[in-house]
C-alpha cells in the first residue's frame, strides 16, 4: 500500500498568516493527491484535487502544488473559519490512503 | 443539491453484522462511483471501500476485505455496506462519499454524508 505522510501534525497560526502543510507519498503518485478540510463533528470537505485544482466554491486563498512524491497545501491570509484539521489523500491506486491529518489551531 | 444520508449504524457485539445504507439525491446516481470512508473516535480518516457507477467493480481496504461487501441499487439511488464478522476496531463513524468519476480508479470524494456511527462492543 502507498503510505502518505503529512507534516506537521499540528500547527498554530494567527488570522492573516500564511501556512503550508506538506504531504509525502511513499512512491510516485503522479498528481493523484487530494486535500480535505474537516471541522469538529462535521464531514470532510474536498478542497483541492489532482494536486492543484481548486474544488468549486473553495476560496482562492487555498492552493495546492506538487507531483510525484511531494505535495503542499498553502493557505494565504488565514481566516477564522480555516481553523480545522486538514488531510491529504492519494487516489493513484487502491487502497486509497489518507495522511494522518494536520490540526490547524489559533495562536 | 447533492444529498447523501447514511443510516443503519448502531451497537453490535463482536462477530455480529450491520448493514449501512446511504440514500442519494440531487445527481444521477448511476453515473458516479461511490465510496465508504470511516473515522474511529478521535482518529483520522480511513478509506474502506469503493464501487463503480455500474456496480461492476468493487475495491476494499485490506482491513475489511472478506468481511465487508459494498453494493448499490441504482434503481433506488442507494449505496450499501454489509459488514460481517465485526471487530472492536471497526468502531467508527462511517461516511458515504460521492466520487467525481464513474470509475473508482483515480477518484476523489466531492460530497459526503453526515456519517453514521457503528459501535462494536460486548
Amino acid at each position: 500500500d502507498i503510505q502518505v505522510t503529512q507534516s506537521p501534525s499540528s500547527l498554530s497560526a494567527s488570522v492573516g498568516d500564511r501556512v503550508t502543510i506538506t504531504c509525502r507519498a511513499s512512491q510516485s503518485i503522479s498528481n493523484y493527491l487530494n486535500w480535505y478540510q474537516q471541522k469538529p463533528g462535521k464531514a470532510p470537505k474536498l478542497l483541492i484535487y489532482v494536486a492543484s485544482t481548486l474544488q468549486s466554491g473553495v476560496p482562492s486563498r487555498f492552493s495546492g502544488s506538487g507531483s510525484g512524491t511531494y505535495f503542499t497545501l498553502t493557505i494565504t491570509s488565514l481566516q477564522p473559519e480555516d481553523f480545522a484539521t486538514y488531510y491529504c489523500q492519494q487516489s493513484y491506486t487502491t487502497p486509497y490512503t489518507f495522511g494522518q491529518g494536520t490540526k490547524l489551531e489559533i495562536k | 443539491e447533492v444529498q447523501l444520508v447514511e443510516s443503519g449504524g448502531g451497537l453490535v457485539q463482536p462477530g455480529g453484522s450491520l448493514r449501512l445504507s446511504c440514500a442519494a439525491s440531487g445527481f444521477t446516481f448511476s453515473n458516479y462511483a461511490m465510496h465508504w470512508v470511516r473515522q474511529a473516535p478521535g482518529k483520522g480518516l480511513e478509506w474502506v471501500s469503493g464501487i463503480s457507477g455500474s456496480g461492476g467493480s468493487t475495491y476494499y481496504a485490506d482491513s475489511v476485505k472478506g468481511r465487508f461487501t459494498i453494493y448499490r441499487e441504482n434503481s433506488r439511488n442507494t449505496l450499501y455496506l454489509q459488514m460481517n464478522s465485526l471487530r472492536a476496531e471497526d468502531t467508527a463513524v462511517y461516511y458515504c462519499a460521492k466520487g467525481r468519476w464513474t470509475m473508482v480508479r483515480g477518484d476523489q470524494f466531492d460530497y459526503w454524508g453526515q456519517g453514521t456511527l457503528a459501535t462494536v462492543s460486548s
